[in-house]
């Protein structure tokens, strides 16, 4: 059980153009998911959280203009990277909640900007 | 000081050996804790939680020490597959999880 699945695994895209990311929980109903970036040999750093139905919560430092985030239902969640630039690429991780506080992660995202 | 730290690493342990991390929090509201694993190149995985009795699994113990405001995680037996990013999280409020930089852990043959 906890299953999410993420895609695409991997995505290049050239700079300026915008990238969609799709989070799903496959066997269970998340009430709130989590979009996480990663850069090479660092942690995950929280980029924002978002509950079915409502505006996701942006951590200091994101922009939401830029990282569009839609929630639309309790099995899906899409970020949007918008404009996307070189410094954007990074490994892009969706983890879902069902009601406990157990995370469980996506297989994550390779965004390759050129 | 960072919300969460851990030590780096690498630990790097001999297959069979006994091996143990510790992750310090600072803020003593924290309401949970868990450790996750990390492969290379790949997404955590939840490996427990960690409660405020300690648990088990198998060959992996955590325990938790409020008054010191620690986690721990405890390997017995070490296998090649452990070798890992190993990652304490920390709920801290309302859905704010608080990740560490995690540890490595090499186990070799």
């Amino acid at each position: 059980g906890a299953v999410v699945s993420q895609h695409p695994s991997r995505v290049i895209c050239k700079s300026g153009t915008s990238v969609k990311i799709e989070c799903r929980s496959l066997d269970f109903q998340a009430t709130t998911m989590f979009w996480y970036r990663q850069f090479p040999k660092q942690s995950l750093m929280l980029m924002a959280t978002s509950n079915e139905g409502s505006k996701a919560t942006y951590e200091q430092g994101v922009e939401k203009d830029k990282f569009l985030i839609n929630h639309a239902s309790l099995t899906l969640s899409t970020l949007t990277v918008t404009s996307a630039h070189p410094e954007d690429s990074s490994f892009y991780i969706c983890s879902a909640s069902g009601g406990t506080y157990e995370q469980y992660f996506g297989p994550g995202t390779r965004l390759t900007v050129t | 000081r960072k919300e969460v730290e851990q030590d780096p690493g690498p630990f790097n342990v001999p297959e069979g050996a006994t091996v143990a991390f510790n992750c310090t929090y600072s803020n003593s509201a924290s309401q949970s804790f868990f450790w996750y694993r990390q492969d290379c190149r790949k997404e955590p995985k939840l490996l427990m939680s960690v409660y405020s009795s300690g648990n088990e699994d198998g060959r992996f113990t955590a325990q938790l020490n409020r008054a010191s405001q620690y986690i721990s995680l405890l390997i017995r037996d070490s296998k090649l597959s452990d070798s890992a990013t190993y990652l304490c999280v920390v709920l801290t409020g309302t859905y704010k999880y608080i990740f560490g930089t995690g540890t490595r852990l090499k186990v070799l043959a």
